[in-house]
């Protein structure tokens, strides 16, 4: 089955740029979304479809994918973007739906 | 308001049987594609379950295969996961979730999501 790599952790200063990624063979020929979750909350889709942003979620949110890697860039960090983030890819060829393992990002 | 609720999460013992619903307002439930996805207390988020708008079109995670149903019924806006053969490792929050409107349906991210019906497994 396909799998998905993302770091356990990254920190970063408020007004910083936060980088998360996810691994995969060929991942920049799957299409990658990303979640973000708050303690107690259910998740918010923050990226689709590799870079778009749905309606109300910050421009400061960007995503890439190319080759094994996808992107997260969370541009000005602010403490309210502390959380956990999640990549979801599909498994084309198990039809089935894989997340990443999740990255917590820390604000300091 | 676009809105998805679940319900019938308790407490089982193991080799027992639960069946979630999702109850989806707001928008055209007969329209999308739906999922079910768990998360385990401190831990991560493992998708489940998918079934397209029609049912016709349905696709299991390999660790409930064989154990787990998922249907809808579009005349009632409803989606459900009978659950069987209940492990302790199928204690977990379980989330519906819609996919999003899209050309490609099989690839489109996840775009509303209930807030989770808990499951517990124990003896």
């Amino acid at each position: 089955s396909y799998v998905v790599t993302q770091p356990p952790s990254v920190s970063v200063a408020p007004g910083q740029t936060a980088t998360i990624t996810c691994g995969g063979n060929n991942i920049g020929g799957e299409t990658v979304h990303w979640y973000q979750q708050k303690p107690g909350q259910a998740p918010v889709l923050v990226v689709y479809d590799d870079r778009l942003r749905p309606s109300g979620i910050p421009e400061r949110f960007s995503g890439s994918n190319s080759g094994n890697t996808a992107t997260l860039i969370i541009s000005r960090v602010e403490a309210g973007d502390e959380a956990d983030y999640y990549c979801l890819v599909w498994d084309r060829n198990n039809d089935r739906y894989v997340f990443g393992a999740g990255t917590m990002v820390t604000v300091l | 308001d676009v809105r998805l609720v679940e319900s019938g999460g308790g407490l089982v013992q193991p080799g027992g049987s639960l069946r979630l619903s999702c109850a989806a307002s707001g928008f055209t439930f007969s329209d999308y594609w739906m999922h079910w996805v768990r998360q385990v207390p401190g831990k991560g988020l493992v998708w489940v379950s998918r079934i397209d708008s029609d049912g016709n079109s349905i696709t299991y995670a390999e660790a409930v295969k064989g154990r787990f149903t998922i249907s809808r019924d579009n005349a009632k806006n409803t989606l459900f996961l009978q659950m069987k053969s209940l492990r302790a490792e199928d204690t977990a929050l379980y989330y519906c979730a819609r996919t999003q409107y899209g050309s490609n349906p099989f690839r489109s991210g996840f775009d509303i999501w209930g807030q989770g019906t808990t499951v517990t497994v124990s003896s």
